[in-house]
């Protein structure tokens, strides 16, 4: 089926630090979707995009939708302790009649004590 | 009100019970899931409802059977299920099917013994 690839898998980092995580795939999207899952919890958007180029902001995350509709990042700027947790993306396939999303894998966020 | 509510939070199952799991939400959404989610895995999905009406199943084996009361309520009955049933189910909701800002709930961690 059709896949999205997700990384890095996991990420150990400081406080204080930069964050940056992408998805990537050979497939064209119309939507990308970026949500954080805490443990224990179900995943929380974070931030939506829907148009090619789109760069948006929420608080100290910021996400692009590529250019090339292949791939999308997520950056978190000057990271503290509650941004631990489980990462996902998730697109929506141009051409899918479903209009299912398709989930990467997540990227795991630890922070180092 | 802007959240899912699933009950309960936990189940323990033999293989030869029947349970239910449930969701509510009061948001005028008119687009329901169900996920299943395994540990470390992004979820997948099972159910679509749309205006109270079943979209799409997923090739979901028929001891899962879901079920949509009305606009606020989403069951999941559960039958002769398999230990590698045991996982987190989320429930989701979203104004309409193909409008991908999904409210999840905190999920129902299942376990089959």
């Amino acid at each position: 089926g059709q896949q999205l690839n997700q990384s890095p898998q996991s990420m150990f980092i400081q406080e204080g630090e930069d964050v940056s995580m992408n998805c990537t795939s050979s497939s064209i999207f119309n939507t990308w979707l970026w949500y954080k899952q805490d443990p224990g919890e179900g995943p929380v958007l974070l931030i939506a995009l829907y148009k090619a180029g789109e760069l948006t902001s929420n608080g100290r995350l910021t996400a692009q939708f590529g250019i090339t509709r292949k791939d999308s990042f997520l950056n978190i700027s000057a990271s503290i302790p509650s941004d631990v947790g489980i990462y996902f993306c998730a697109g929506q396939l141009v051409g899918d009649s479903n209009y299912q999303l398709i989930w990467g894998a997540g990227t795991k966020l630890i922070i180092k004590p | 009100d802007t959240e899912v509510t699933q009950t309960p939070k936990h189940l323990v199952m033999g293989m030869t019970n029947k349970k239910s799991l449930k969701c509510e939400q009061h948001m005028g959404h008119r687009a329901m899931y169900w996920y299943k989610q395994k540990a470390k895995k992004p979820p997948e999905l099972m159910f679509v409802y749309s205006y109270e009406k079943l979209s799409i199943n997923e090739s979901v084996p028929s001891r899962f059977s879901p079920e949509c009361p009305n606009s606020s309520l989403l069951n999941l009955h559960l039958h002769a299920l398999q230990p590698e049933d045991s996982a987190l189910y989320l429930c989701a909701s979203s104004q309409e099917y193909r409008i991908y800002g999904y409210t999840f709930g905190s999920g129902t961690r299942l376990t089959v013994v």
